[in-house]
């Protein structure tokens, strides 16, 4: 079975304070991605990776960086965590070859909460 | 760009009524298209895709969904809820020119005893 695990499930940070959510997936997937999930909103994509060193931006990356130093390995950043960001976190991985990249295997999630 | 509606942001039904989500598309292009349900405090667990060939997809735990191209819908059905249905459910469409998936705002399935 495909496992994706974030390192927290509930956070909850102060205005300001550096954020680090890692999420670690044990599939040798090549993409990874990150999201926020909002209700009423759906899934909007931050920051996306096709490789190690690679990242590319998504939807709504302002306000977050990531990093990917190992293929299994892909971490969001909140850089100066603010109110705006409190939202469930969702990262997700795939495989790099044609006909399967599409199908994401997502972990449990990281509810974050900025006051 | 592609876009994906899913109409109503809550849908409910009787236990043991039929479930019927819906689910269209903007793509002129048939993209792969995917199901997925998230339970309360969960990730996303795939539940269906529609990637090419047969039209009627089945899922898991009784759930099927039929690719109709020249509606661009992927309505997802189940013959019969129950409880253990409610959660919400979204629908996604890749992009085939890339690695992403555009999903649907989502649509919470709530099952009345």
């Amino acid at each position: 079975d495909v496992k994706v695990t974030q390192s927290s499930r509930y956070l909850v940070k102060r205005t300001g304070e550096k954020v680090f959510l890692e999420c670690v997936q044990d599939m040798d997937h090549e993409n990874m991605f990150w999201y926020r999930q909002d209700p009423g909103l759906g899934l909007r994509l931050i920051y996306f990776s096709y490789d190690v060193k690679m990242k590319e931006k998504g939807d709504i990356p302002e306000g977050y960086s990531v990093s990917r130093e190992k293929k299994e390995r892909f971490s969001l950043i909140l850089e100066s965590a603010s109110t705006n960001q409190t939202s469930m976190y969702l990262c997700a991985s795939s495989f790099g070859r044609s006909g399967l990249r599409y199908e994401q295997y997502f972990g449990p999630g990281t509810r974050l909460t900025v006051t | 760009a592609q876009s994906v509606t899913q109409l109503g942001s809550h849908v409910s039904v009787s236990e043991g009524a039929l479930v019927l989500l819906r689910c269209n598309y903007s793509s002129s292009v048939p993209p792969y298209l995917f199901w997925y349900v998230q339970y309360p405090n969960q990730g996303l667990q795939l539940l269906l895709k529609y990637t090419t060939g047969a039209t009627l997809v089945k899922g898991i735990n009784g759930f099927e969904a039929e690719f109709k191209k020249s509606e661009t819908s992927f309505h997802l059905t189940k013959p019969s809820a129950h409880m253990s249905d409610a959660a919400e459910y979204f629908c996604a469409v890749s992009e085939r020119s890339n690695y992403q998936l555009i999903w649907g705002a989502g649509t919470k399935l709530i099952i009345k005893p």
